[in-house]
């Protein structure tokens, strides 16, 4: 059965800095990955996905995501965070179904 | 964003009532979904419908009945809930529910209902 482990409950960043989210998942094939953000009272809006081809991929509002097999990650990064990217992160794969990790809360400060 | 609605937006309800969520997407898509989002749990999958046939349910207590008229609306309708029941529920929508079909099982979601069940 597949899963997905994103290891950092909260992360505080300063607006300005990078930010990183990780994301690890456990299956045999290369499953079909996923990153939403999810603001708060909002549903989720989909950010990037990675199907095959190229490990970096790009997605929108400046983020991007890198697909490293051989970590079995997937990790998210944006180079310099605003202060309206506060907001839940999840990571998320599929294989028969999609599944989603536990999400990451990201706190930015002025 | 007004790929995929859902109303209400809010709902308080007693545990006798009945009520319905309303889902609606606007992508062409054929495949709906309801999960169900509740505090410090990841988001747990209802159900599946792909044209307009259920192939899921998510071992899903009978006091969650869900319609699906055809694939651009999805109902979720509620009867005798309990307060544990209280979450905020989403509605996602993709084009085909089949894996391994090349991003068509790409979901997209709704700002979703949250629901409180006093």
């Amino acid at each position: 059965a597949q899963s997905v482990t994103q290891p950092d409950i909260h992360i505080t960043v300063s607006e300005g800095a990078s930010l990183e989210l990780r994301c690890n998942y456990s299956y045999g094939a290369t499953p079909y990955l996923f990153w939403y953000v999810q603001s708060p009272g909002q549903g989720l809006q989909l950010l990037l996905k990675y199907f095959s081809g190229d490990t970096l991929v790009q997605g929108i509002k400046g983020f991007e995501a890198e697909f490293k097999r051989s970590q079995s990650s997937f990790n998210l990064r944006k180079p310099s965070v605003h202060w309206s990217d506060a907001a839940e992160y999840f990571c998320a794969s599929n294989d028969y179904k999609l599944s989603f990790g536990a999400g990451t809360t990201v706190t930015v400060r002025a | 964003e007004t790929g995929v609605t859902q109303t209400p937006r809010h709902l308080v309800m007693g545990m006798t009532n009945k009520k319905s969520l309303k889902c609606e997407q606007h992508l062409g898509h054929n495949a709906m979904y309801w999960y169900k989002q509740s505090a410090k749990k990841p988001l747990e999958l209802m159900f599946v419908y792909n044209f307009k046939e259920q192939t899921e349910n998510n071992s899903v207590p009978s006091r969650f009945s869900p319609e699906c008229p055809n694939s651009s609306h999805l109902f979720l309708h509620l009867h005798t809930l309990q307060p544990e029941d209280s979450a905020l529920y989403l509605c996602a929508s993709s084009q085909d529910s089949t894996p391994g079909t090349s991003g068509e099982e790409t979901q997209y979601f709704g700002p979703g209902t949250r629901l409180l069940v006093l």
